[in-house]
């Protein structure tokens, strides 16, 4: 079935430095992209979609020129955090729709992002 | 806008006990219904799905049945074990195809002792 590989899984960082997240579509086209944020007691925050090809579509709230996200082909979008700081500390997770919307959608590993 | 309510959690139960956690939706038109499971420090694995009224989905001994009269999506099993141990997610995206966006509730931890 369709897999979505997500590095790295845990990233420690200082702060004031960026990090980038990697989610590769290994055996399907993922043309779209989804990022979310997962909070303490689970609750998961859509952040943004990537297009492959065009720019993404970020949700209300969340800072474009901190989260930076890149779709430049059809099987890699990456997420950058910017200038991290200890509260963008989370768990970062990654999912590409399958085929249709009937079809599910599979999601990354995730990324656990500490900053110190 | 679309929206998806279950059960917050979290749920202890003992192994062998009979397990429902609640799910109930808004949405327009006619969404496919999802449930997502989370293992600890691991994404989400798609679990089961149902993509329209009265289809039941299973999967692992878990099953959902889409009840469009109710809006509801309730996921069960008769019997868990303490591999079931994680926390579960209800979703839904909107029929049609055009927008894959899915829509969460919150998630429920289950914890199964043995």
């Amino acid at each position: 079935g369709a897999v979505v590989s997500q590095h790295p899984s845990r990233v420690i960082c200082k702060s004031g430095t960026s990090v980038k997240i990697e989610c590769r579509s290994l055996d399907f086209q993922a043309t779209t992209m989804f990022w979310y944020r997962q909070f303490p007691k689970q609750s998961l925050m859509l952040m943004a979609t990537s297009n492959e090809g065009s720019k993404a579509t970020y949700e209300q709230g969340v800072e474009k020129d901190k989260f930076l996200i890149n779709h430049a082909s059809l099987t890699l979008s990456t997420l950058t955090v910017t200038s991290a700081h200890p509260e963008d500390s989370s768990f970062y997770i990654c999912s590409a729709p399958g085929e249709g919307s009937h079809y599910g959608y599979t999601f990354g590993s995730g990324t656990r992002l500490t900053v110190v | 806008g679309d929206s998806v309510t279950q059960m917050e959690g979290p749920v202890t139960l003992s192994e062998e006990a009979f397990l429902t956690i609640n799910c109930t939706y808004t949405a327009t038109g006619y969404p496919s219904l999802f449930w997502y499971v989370q293992y600890p420090g691991e994404g989400l694995q798609l679990l089961l799905k149902a993509t329209k009224a009265d289809d039941k989905g299973s999967n692992k001994g878990f099953e959902a049945t889409y009840r469009k009269e109710t809006t509801s999506f309730h996921l069960e099993k008769g019997s868990v074990q303490v591999s079931d141990s994680a926390v579960y997610f209800c979703a839904l995206s909107p029929g049609g195809g055009s927008n894959y966006k899915l829509t969460f509730g919150k998630g429920t931890l289950l914890t199964v002792n043995p």
